[in-house]
């Protein structure tokens, strides 16, 4: 079956420490996204990327980083930079970038020691 | 102001209510709009696109008002499985799509 796979479900980050969550997906997507929900808020865009090689900045970029090498993956880094990374963390996919419906993977929970 | 706006609630409705759910949004440039529900600590799922002339899906009726920019979401006959967050989504144009979510609505259903 086709979807988008995030991986792990929970993972905890010590001090100083960074942290790459995954996000694989089969549904030949060309564009991807990363969000961050905290409790009681909306989803909040961290980077997003449309093509392979080439991803952009979203609303709350500070702290991560991120990567496109496959058009499969696109794997988030929280560095040692991002000062509050306790919250949910969801990628989504699309056919293409435009006014499409979003794909979810199931999520990852990262928790600060 | 938020560019979506959603009353948090939470709504405390028993079983077999009709529940109505409105949001709000402030870019005139808004294209596209949707219902996602979320259940706790899961990803949101696609509920209904919303369309201008309305539209149903069994107990759900979605409805677009692109005057007064809002849509809104009826549930007719609740079930105790409808408890969830409902998302109000916007796909806005601003030389690329951009989507905003809504902070969502708490619906809890009670026996």
């Amino acid at each position: 079956d086709g979807g988008i796979t995030q991986s792990p479900k929970y993972l905890f980050r010590k001090e100083g420490q960074n942290v790459t969550l995954s996000c694989e997906q089969n549904l030949n997507h060309d564009a991807m996204y990363w969000y961050r929900q905290d409790p009681g808020q909306g989803l909040r865009l961290i980077y997003y990327s449309q093509i392979v090689n080439d991803f952009q900045k979203g609303d709350i970029a500070e702290g991560y980083s991120v990567s496109r090498e496959k058009k499969e993956s696109f794997p988030l880094t929280v560095t040692s930079a991002q000062k509050n990374p306790t919250a949910f963390y969801l990628c989504a996919s699309k056919r293409a970038e435009g006014g499409e419906k979003l794909f979810f993977g199931s999520g990852t929970q990262l928790s600060v020691l | 102001r938020k560019e979506v706006e959603q009353d948090p609630g939470p709504f405390n409705v028993p079983e077999g209510a009709t529940v109505a759910f409105n949001c709000t949004y402030s870019n005139s440039a808004s294209q596209s709009f949707f219902w996602y529900r979320q259940d706790c600590r899961k990803e949101p799922k696609l509920l209904m696109s919303v369309y201008s002339s309305g539209n149903e899906d069994g107990r759900f009726t979605a409805q677009l008002n692109r005057a007064s920019q809002y849509i809104s979401l009826l549930i007719r006959d609740s079930k105790l499985s409808d408890s969830a967050t409902y998302l109000c989504v916007v796909n806005i144009w601003a030389g690329g799509f951009k989507t905003i979510f809504g902070a969502g609505t708490r619906l809890f259903v009670k026996a």
